[in-house]
C-alpha cells in the first residue's frame, strides 16, 4: 500500500441499509479526515480523528459515525443510510504537528448511491 | 461565519496565463491552501501560504494577502492537462480547513 486506500470504489445502496466505508493509510500520519463532496459544494467535513482513539464531528456528521482504534484506520458507518447521503466520500490524513505544512493526502473517494 | 468564496469557472488559452482568485473568511488564520483536483479524481496539493506574498513553485505561484482576506493560484505557459478544478481551503483557527467551491477551468487550443 502507498499512499490511502479506500473501499469499495464505488456502492449502490438500498435506503435503510447499514454500510462502512473504509480507509487505510500507510503514512503514519496523525490525523485523519471524512469528507463527503457534492456538485457545487465544497468538500465538506463529516468527522475527524486527531490521533488514535480520538474523533471528533465535523460540519456535517449527522447520519455518520467513525471509530479510530489504530494509526491507520479510520472507518466511516452510515447507520441507516438516506437517499441525502448520495455522495463522494473522500478519506484525507495529515502529519499535524509535524514539519510539513499539514498538508492533507486524499485517498481515491468512493462514489456511494442512495436509492 | 465562515466563508471562501471563488469562481465557479473560467475559459483560458493553451499557453496563456491564468489567475483565480479566492477571498476568505475564516475564524482564525492559520493558513491558505490550493488543491488541484482533475474530474473523478481526488485533490491533490498545490500551495500553501500563511505569509503575505508570492510563492513560486515552477509554473505554479500563490499569492496571499492576510489583511484583505485575499489569495490568489497564477497559472502559467497553460497546458491541457491544466484542466482541473482548483480548490482554494483556509485552516482556521481549529486547524481544519474550510473549503470553497471549486473554480473549473477549461483550457481552450
Amino acid at each position: 500500500i502507498a499512499g490511502i486506500t479506500q473501499a469499495p470504489t464505488s456502492q449502490i445502496l438500498a435506503a435503510g441499509r447499514r454500510m462502512t466505508l473504509r480507509c487505510t493509510q500507510d503514512m503514519r500520519h496523525n490525523a485523519m479526515y471524512w469528507y463527503r463532496q457534492d456538485l457545487g459544494l465544497g468538500l465538506r467535513l463529516i468527522h475527524y480523528s486527531n490521533t488514535a482513539g480520538t474523533t471528533g464531528k465535523g460540519e456535517v456528521p449527522d447520519g455518520y459515525s467513525v471509530s479510530r482504534a489504530n494509526t491507520d484506520d479510520f472507518p466511516l458507518t452510515l447507520a441507516s443510510a438516506v437517499p441525502s447521503q448520495t455522495s463522494v466520500y473522500f478519506c484525507a490524513s495529515s502529519d499535524r504537528g509535524g514539519a510539513s505544512v499539514d498538508e492533507q493526502f486524499f485517498g481515491p473517494g468512493t462514489r456511494l448511491t442512495v436509492l | 461565519g465562515q466563508n471562501i468564496d471563488q469562481p465557479t469557472e473560467m475559459t483560458a488559452t493553451e499557453g496563456a496565463i491564468v489567475q483565480i482568485n479566492c477571498t476568505y473568511q475564516t475564524s482564525g488564520f492559520n493558513g491558505l491552501f490550493w488543491y488541484q483536483q482533475h474530474a473523478g479524481e481526488a485533490p491533490t496539493f498545490l500551495s500553501y501560504n500563511v505569509l503575505d506574498g508570492l510563492e513560486e513553485k515552477g509554473r505554479f505561484s500563490s499569492f496571499l494577502s492576510r489583511s484583505k482576506g485575499y489569495s490568489y493560484l497564477l497559472l502559467k505557459e497553460l497546458q491541457m492537462k491544466d484542466s482541473a478544478s482548483y480548490l482554494c481551503a483556509g485552516l482556521d483557527s481549529n486547524y481544519q480547513l474550510i473549503w470553497g467551491a471549486g473554480t473549473k477551468l477549461i483550457i481552450k487550443p
